[in-house]
């Protein structure tokens, strides 16, 4: 069975300052895949990035950036210079091998007040 | 815009009815998955059809059903309703049916049962 864990239920920021959202999975599969995705308040599921388990480049797409490591199981995700329009539920998901379903970790609400 | 649409957006109805939600993926996926997103469960996969057939079922309930079309949209039937039923659900698509290419969600359906 696949579980993603988002220990961080919320985090508060003021423009311009960094956030990083952890996401810590569990899987027994050797090929999985990891994702995440942005709630904003109109409540769309946007898709952000997705990571296959051979791949451990971290990855940077304009003020964003995702850690990836495998020795403990993390996937996380940091927004740079944080702006109001990053508030959001931010959602890491997992989705194994023969696994065609996206488990959902709980989600982060990240607030980014002006 | 995913390119997934979601209809009707909001539906309010009362315990013991049924309802049909829409969903039109996007051009070109033959893949369809179900979503529901609760206050208390979170995002929690429901079923998912490929060209047709249905291909994985996760915590569906039996007074939920669901089909995909030769057009390849999908209707999820929601059936005697309970309050506990309210909920946002979410329609993903993508391309294959399994891992190689990532979900994209629809806006949702937000259906309120009173």
């Amino acid at each position: 069975a696949q579980k993603v864990t988002q220990a961080q239920t919320e985090i508060s920021v003021v423009e311009k300052e960094d956030v990083t959202l952890d996401c810590v999975y569990e899987t027994r599969d050797t090929t999985y895949y990891l994702f995440w995705y942005k709630q904003p308040p109109s409540g769309e599921l946007v898709f952000l990035i997705r990571r296959n388990s051979f791949d451990e480049q971290n990855e940077i797409s304009g003020r964003y950036s995702w850690n990836f490591q495998k020795s403990t199981s993390s996937f996380n995700f940091t927004i740079t210079a944080s702006q109001v329009v990053d508030s959001a539920v931010y959602f890491c998901a997992l989705s194994g091998e023969n696994d065609y379903k996206l488990s959902f970790g709980a989600g982060t609400t990240v607030t980014v007040r002006a | 815009d995913s390119g997934v649409t979601q209809t009707p957006k909001h539906l309010i109805t009362a315990t013991g009815q049924r309802v049909t939600l829409r969903c039109s993926p996007r051009s070109g996926d033959l893949s369809v998955y179900w979503y529901q997103q609760s206050l208390d469960q979170g995002l929690q996969f429901l079923i998912q059809y490929y060209n047709g057939e249905e291909r994985a079922k996760g915590n569906i309930l039996e007074r939920f059903s669901a089909q995909q079309f030769p057009d390849l949209h999908s209707e999820l039937n929601l059936s005697s309703l309970e309050l506990g039923d309210s909920a946002l659900y979410f329609c993903a698509s993508s391309v294959e049916a399994g891992n190689n290419s990532p979900l994209h969600f629809g806006n949702g359906t937000r259906l309120t049962v009173t």
